[in-house]
């Protein structure tokens, strides 16, 4: 079966740093996706990890550890314009599928 | 390069009509995935093309949704006799090829209205 886990909602102060936890349980693993998707629009990229560790890119950061199907996007120094919604996905099955979770809504606070 | 475009951006019907929903993949890119995504809730996978052919279209019901991508023009999402349930906003998504790194790319999609 595939399942992949998120919270629902977060809530985060601006210059604060957060994690958004994701855990799957898929029948196949070729890659984990990190998307941001802000209200009425397509979600964008933000981050890949194939590997076990830890990916950075600025202000994001997003970690895997395959033997436990579990994966965190950090975001440091947050921003209003952060306030979004984070979606986790995994490839399945070398690229037959992409499955994603429910996403996050993050808030952030001024 | 241009992006991913999905059209119509909005698209109304009333019960029973028919939606076409178009989605052109950005240059290059040879698979087409379509998701429909309901307010406040994930994307959820519908259907998987190549060119010419459906390789994946197990989250896609049974009736009245079809999806082609003919070797020519744009992938097609069809949805035949709508019903208020089917009103969301359906995100067409394009990638170059599979096993890479590579990430798929999303349209601006299109919000279904059924009324």
């Amino acid at each position: 079966g595939q399942n992949i886990d998120q919270p629902t909602e977060m809530t985060a102060t601006e210059g604060a740093i957060v994690q958004i936890n994701c855990t799957y349980q898929t029948s196949g693993f070729n890659g984990l996706f990190w998307y941001q998707q802000h209200a009425g629009e397509a979600p964008t990229f933000l981050s890949y990890n194939v590997l076990d560790g830890l990916e950075e890119k600025g202000r994001f950061s997003s970690f895997l550890s395959r033997s436990k199907g579990y994966s965190y996007l950090l975001l440091k120094e947050l921003q209003m314009k952060d306030s979004a919604s984070y979606l986790c996905a995994v490839r399945d099955n070398y690229g037959q599928n992409f499955v994603f979770g429910p996403g996050t809504r993050l808030s952030v606070l001024p | 390069n241009a992006g991913v475009m999905q059209n119509p951006r909005h698209l109304v019907r009333r019960r029973g009509q028919e939606a076409r929903l178009r989605c052109s993949p950005m240059k290059g890119h040879s698979h087409v995935y379509w998701y429909r995504q309901l307010p406040e809730e994930g994307l959820k996978f519908m259907v998987y093309l190549q060119k010419e052919n459906i390789i994946d279209e197990s989250g896609m019901p049974k009736e009245r949704f079809s999806a082609e991508f003919p070797k020519e023009g744009p992938s097609i999402l069809r949805i035949q006799q709508v019903v208020r349930g089917d009103s969301a906003a359906y995100f067409c998504a394009s990638s170059p090829e599979v096993g890479t790194k590579e990430t798929q790319y999303f349209g601006p999609g299109t919000r279904l209205l059924v009324l």
